[in-house]
C-alpha cells in the first residue's frame, strides 16, 4: 500500500505567525494532491489542491508546494489565526483511481 | 456549512439493533464514498459508488451494507455491529475522479457508539 506520512505530529504556533505542515509520500504514481482541515466534531474540509504538473499553488492565506523529486508536499498558512487550530491531512490520488491515500494527520494548535 | 449532509449526527445502538446512516448531496456528483474514522486517525475508505454502482468494497464486514438509491443519496445499513465498530462514519462525494482532478467533499459524519 501507499506510505504517506507527516514529519511533525503537533505544531504549536503563535497567532499571527506563519505555519508550515509537511507531508512525505512514497508512491511516485500519485499525481493529484489535496490538503484537508478537520476541526473537532466536523468532517474534513477541502483547503487546497495541486496537480503534479505544478510545483506551487496559492489560495487565500494558504500555499501548497510540491517537490516531486523528493516526493514532498507542504502547506503554508500565513498569519495563523485561532480558527486555524485543527488537524490537517494531506491526501494523494492517482489519475483514474477514486482512492484517496491520507497522511497520518498533523495537529496545529494556535496560541493566542 | 458542508454541502454533503449526513443524518443522524449521533447514533447509539446495541449490538442486536438494525439502523441506517444516510447521506445526501446536491452537487451533481456521480461518485460517493463511505469512510470510517477512529479518533486521531485518518479516514479509512470503506465503499465507493460510481454512477450508482458499487465500484470499491475495501473488504468491509457484511454487517455493513451500503446502498445507493439514486445519484444524490447514499445509505449505510448496519446490523449486528461490534463495539469496535464505534467510530465517526463519514460520507463524501466527488465528480467521478477517474476522468478529472476534483477533490472529494465530506460531510460532518455520524458519530456511532455501539453498546
Amino acid at each position: 500500500g501507499e506510505s504517506v506520512g507527516l514529519h511533525l505530529p503537533t505544531l504549536s504556533v503563535q497567532e499571527g505567525d506563519n505555519s508550515i505542515i509537511n507531508c512525505a509520500y512514497s508512491n511516485s504514481a500519485s499525481d493529484y494532491f489535496i490538503w484537508y482541515k478537520q476541526e473537532s466534531g466536523k468532517g474534513p474540509q477541502f483547503i487546497i489542491d495541486i496537480r503534479s504538473n505544478m510545483d506551487k499553488r496559492q489560495g487565500q492565506r494558504v500555499t501548497v508546494l510540491l517537490n516531486k523529486t523528493v516526493k514532498h508536499l507542504s502547506l503554508q498558512i500565513a498569519a495563523t489565526q485561532p480558527g486555524d487550530s485543527a488537524v490537517y491531512f494531506c491526501a494523494l490520488q492517482t489519475y483514474g483511481n477514486n482512492r484517496l491515500a491520507f497522511g497520518k494527520g498533523n495537529q496545529v494548535v494556535v496560541i493566542p | 456549512d458542508t454541502e454533503v449532509t449526513q443524518t443522524p449526527k449521533h447514533l447509539v445502538m446495541g449490538m442486536t439493533n438494525k439502523k441506517s446512516l444516510k447521506c445526501e448531496q446536491h452537487m451533481g456528483h456521480r461518485a460517493m464514498y463511505w469512510y470510517k474514522q477512529k479518533a486521531k486517525k485518518p479516514p479509512e475508505l470503506m465503499f465507493v459508488y460510481s454512477y450508482e454502482k458499487l465500484s470499491i468494497n475495501e473488504s468491509v464486514p457484511s454487517r455493513f451494507s451500503p446502498e445507493c438509491p439514486n445519484s444524490s443519496l447514499l445509505n449505510l445499513h448496519l446490523h449486528a455491529l461490534q463495539p469496535e465498530d464505534s467510530a465517526l462514519y463519514l460520507c463524501a462525494s466527488s465528480q467521478d475522479n477517474r476522468g478529472v482532478y476534483q477533490p472529494q467533499h465530506f460531510g460532518d459524519g455520524t458519530r456511532l457508539s455501539i453498546l
